[in-house]
């Protein structure tokens, strides 16, 4: 099965700074959606992106997806503290909604 | 708060044992989802039922079972427990079968020992 894998797998920076964090994936897709997870809690949903979009933003967050390159990126931009958490991108095929998630990006925002 | 409840929280139990995990989706959707979520495989989708049907299956063991009951909650039943089903056992949830995001519990631990 499909499955994403995010690049790279761990981020450090200083709050106010940018983080991104790029996927890719290996087959044909319906849509591509982010997922932040605080250690050790559920995943919670940051954004969807189908696959006949290019870019999508939602507050501090900006998605781009090439579907010619399979790849995706996700951009947090002035980054918080409370961005803190591993971040996973999961791509749904199409008719169904079986995500398949990537192993994650660590990403740790320093105040 | 996803509005999905998983119960336990917390589970310790010794090899060769069976245990049931409980989830209540978000009030509406009918489709539940379970992925199990270990260091070295990371998330792995096990299963699907939509509206009390098996929908989809992943990768689930023989010695994991699941349902959907009418009124939409679901167990996951693990048997015969091994010291490498040690993991967070998440429940998901969402409107339909097609496509759309995911509402996740807070897992439940698992720790086989």
């Amino acid at each position: 099965s499909q499955q994403g894998e995010e690049d790279p797998q761990a981020l450090s920076i200083q709050e106010g700074e940018n983080a991104t964090m790029n996927c890719s994936y290996k087959t044909s897709i319906n849509n591509l959606q982010w997922y932040r997870q605080n250690s050790g809690r559920g995943l919670v949903h940051l954004i969807l992106i189908r696959s006949n979009e290019r870019e999508k933003h939602s507050g501090r967050l900006r998605v781009t997806l090439d579907t010619s390159k399979k790849s995706s990126s996700l951009l947090i931009t002035a980054s918080r503290a409370a961005d803190t958490a591993s971040y996973f991108c999961a791509t749904a095929p199409y008719g169904n909604n079986r995500l398949a998630f990537g192993k994650g990006n660590q990403v740790v925002v320093i105040p | 708060d996803s509005g999905v409840t998983q119960t336990p929280k917390h589970l310790i139990t010794a090899t060769g044992q069976r245990v049931t995990l409980r989830c209540s989706p978000r009030s509406g959707d009918l489709s539940v989802y379970w992925y199990q979520q270990s260091l070295d495989q990371g998330l792995q989708f096990l299963i699907q039922y939509y509206n009390g049907e098996e929908r989809a299956k992943g990768n689930i063991l023989e010695r994991f079972s699941a349902q959907q009951f009418p009124d939409l909650h679901s167990e996951l039943n693990l048997s015969s427990l091994e010291l490498g089903d040690s993991a967070l056992y998440f429940c998901a949830s969402s409107v339909g079968v097609g496509d759309g995001e995911l509402f996740f519990g807070e897992g439940s631990r698992l720790t086989v020992l």
